[in-house]
């Protein structure tokens, strides 16, 4: 299967903690994108990334979350000293240029 | 982006044609009229997108109305795979992607 893929797929930590998700995109793909779910709600966009540039963060993304893609391939997403509110499906999608994007199943993350 | 509306919820039968709607009268004349679906718990799936003319693949048809400011989503045939949310998303081409709430569409046996 060449789709996105995300790592891991479920995760629970203890409030306070850190955690890191991992995403590797369609191959070629030149844009990376990171949105997150909640209950009930549709997809909430994060950042997303052309190559190795992050272009654009939204005001959802705190200080103590951070996005890299340091060779313009796969992504980490870290969630610093996690709270019960970042509970919640963390998607990565990407795509080659414009807007048809691609999105993986999803990292599920519990804090408790 | 122009903002889409949709009805929160549909039913369709099994079998029948589901025909989605969405109506964007704010779009503006480079934004595309795209749709994804979510089913249950996983990834949002691409289905269609279009600009002015109608488009159809293997998944399902795309009605654009000539004024572009409504737009119809048509799966020719449901079945109960096609119980998912549908999101509408009016959005300039090369821009991100924004979700709404969608319409939860329930295929009954």
């Amino acid at each position: 299967d060449t789709g996105v893929s995300q790592d891991p797929r479920h995760k629970i930590t203890k409030r306070g903690q850190n955690v890191t998700f991992r995403c590797d995109p369609i191959s070629e793909h030149n844009r990376l994108y990171w949105y997150r779910q909640t209950l009930g709600q549709g997809p909430e966009f994060l950042t997303y990334f052309q190559n190795e540039a992050q272009l654009e963060k939204s005001r959802l993304l705190s200080d103590r979350f951070s996005a890299e893609r340091p060779k313009g391939s796969f992504s980490t997403l870290e969630i610093q000293r996690t709270e019960q509110g970042d509970s919640a499906m963390y998607l990565c999608a990407s795509s080659l240029e414009v807007n048809t994007i691609y999105f993986g199943e999803g990292s599920w993350l519990t804090v408790v | 982006d122009a903002k889409t509306t949709q009805p929160p919820s549909m039913d369709c039968a099994e079998g029948r044609a589901a025909n989605l709607p969405c109506n964007h009268s704010t779009i503006s004349g480079n934004e595309y009229v795209y749709w994804y679906r979510q089913i249950h718990s996983q990834g949002p799936q691409y289905i269609i997108h279009g600009l002015k003319n109608n488009e159809t693949n293997e998944m399902a048809s795309l009605i654009i109305t000539e004024d572009r400011k409504s737009s119809t989503l048509i799966l020719p045939h449901a079945t109960l795979r096609d119980t998912a949310v549908y999101y509408c998303i009016a959005v300039n081409r090369d821009d991100k992607i924004i979700f709404g709430k969608g319409t939860r569409l329930h295929i009954l046996p």
